[in-house]
């Protein structure tokens, strides 16, 4: 079973630039969520998905970060204008569902960030 | 809101056996989950315990008392390959939500 992947691994923005990362959970999880993992901290929840809709986003900085999963698949988050504070790796994580009862989550390899 | 506190760093001898303590205050428990997370890598998922008592898997344990808040991991048997960052995370609501501490790092020495 592939697991849940993530691109790019690795990204060097300069401040007030703009990046965007990618996630495709594993086939059939109905939940997705992002992390952000600063160094030396546990990973903290940006937003969560079920299917597409959005069921958590209160840590999410709206006002520059956004994230979509259109299709109830696969998924972008977005950075619009970056700061040196967003330097972190970016988590994605799946599970199968709410529906089922089953929260194990699956994380992917993460995208390390480095703002300049 | 929740609040969730585990030792920075514990150090032990290959062979020996390690206790992680985690504590948590929360406003609602649906769960408490324990991850490893080797440096630079995705977090993986070790044990989960929702009902008060010990869960056994090989040389990991984790017990749970969701009267005092308390959890810990019990590695046992230790191995180079268990150096890594333990985080213990409580599910607060009923929407798969994790709450994550900031992690426990452990040093395994020859």
């Amino acid at each position: 079973e592939a697991g849940v992947a993530q691109s790019p691994r690795y990204k060097i923005i300069e401040k007030r630039q703009s990046v965007a990362f990618w996630c495709n959970p594993i086939s059939g999880h109905a939940t997705l969520y992002w992390y952000q993992q600063i160094l030396g901290q546990g990973p903290k929840l940006l937003i969560q998905f079920q299917n597409n809709g959005v069921v958590d986003d209160s840590q999410l900085p709206k006002d520059r970060f956004s994230a979509e999963r259109l299709k109830g698949v696969d998924s972008t988050l977005k950075i619009q204008p970056a700061k040196l504070e967003d330097s972190a790796v970016y988590l994605c994580a799946s599970s199968l569902g709410v529906s089922t009862g089953d929260y194990e989550q699956y994380f992917g390899p993460g995208t390390r960030l480095t703002v300049t | 809101g929740q609040n969730i506190d585990q030792p920075t760093e514990m150090t032990a001898t290959e062979g020996a056996i390690v206790q992680i303590n985690c504590t948590y205050q929360t406003s609602g428990f649906n769960g408490l989950f324990w991850y490893q997370q080797h440096a630079g890598e995705a977090p993986t998922f070790l044990s989960y315990n929702v009902l008060d008592g010990l869960e056994e898997k090989g040389r990991f344990s984790s017990f749970l008392s969701r009267s005092k808040g308390y959890s810990y991991l019990l590695l046992k048997e230790l191995q180079m390959k268990d150096s890594a960052s333990y985080l213990c995370a409580v599910r607060g609501d009923s929407w798969g939500k994790l709450q994550f501490g900031a992690g426990t790092q452990v040093v395994v020495t020859p």
